[in-house]
């Protein structure tokens, strides 16, 4: 099975930070791959798919971009709502496995 | 709007067997492939099984491999989890999850989730 590893494991920002968090995968997966964004007591939501792609109504402050084994997510002005756990997830081969997940907190 | 709500869940003793299903409205079902995603309380998320609009292609994580049975019913727009022999690893909160992709033929052309339940909460324990 493909591993997927996050870093940070978690991180504190403030309003405003620029944050970024990087997915690895073991082999390579050719972009086929997957953000979500998960607030406690809710289910995840999509936010990026296919590495770079923005889902509809996602707000433009999230982006996505790697190739390869190594990927990022970045939050280009960290906002109130965006305090939650973000997991990467690989779609290019079973089983679809997701990353341990990064929390952003507040400083 | 789409819709997805999970049902099913309980307190099971372990060895016991246990279904779940997964009512959708708000798109046409039959179009989509469908999945299956854990979380035990407290962890990460953890892909379960998925099922191809035609129910021509199943895949299955290997913990759940050979237990675990996915299953629609396109007339119903209803997707099910056979789950058997459940063992205390397998609590958590059973999400279920539609595929991004309009009818793919082989589950590794998805590329994503794009709506999920509120999920339905799976307690293995004696």
């Amino acid at each position: 099975a493909i591993q997927l590893t996050q870093s940070p494991s978690s991180l504190s920002a403030s309003v405003g930070d620029r944050v970024i968090i990087t997915c690895r995968a073991s082999q390579g997966i050719s972009s086929a791959l997957a953000w979500y964004q998960q607030k406690p007591g809710e289910a995840p939501n999509l936010l990026i798919y296919d590495a770079s792609d923005l889902e509809s109504g996602v707000p433009s402050r999230f982006s996505g971009s790697g190739s390869g084994t190594d990927y990022t997510l970045t939050i280009s002005s960290l906002q109130p709502e965006d305090f939650a756990t973000y997991y990467c997830q690989q779609f290019k081969r079973f089983p679809f496995t997701f990353g341990p997940g990064t929390k952003v907190d507040i400083k | 709007e789409v819709q997805l709500v999970e049902s099913g869940g309980v307190l099971v003793q372990p060895g016991r067997s246990l279904r779940l299903s997964c009512a959708a409205s708000g798109f046409t079902f039959d179009d989509y492939a469908m999945h299956w995603v854990r979380q035990a309380p407290g962890k990460g998320l953890e892909w379960v099984s998925g099922i191809t609009w035609n129910s021509g292609s199943t895949g299955y994580a290997v913990s759940v491999k050979g237990r675990f049975t996915i299953s629609r019913d396109n007339a119903k727009n209803s997707l099910y989890l056979q789950m058997t022999s459940l063992r205390a690893e397998d609590t958590a909160l059973y999400y279920c999850a539609k595929d991004l992709v309009f009818r793919i033929y082989n589950l590794n052309d998805g590329r994503a989730f794009d709506n999920w339940g509120q999920g339905t909460m799976v307690t293995v324990s004696s």
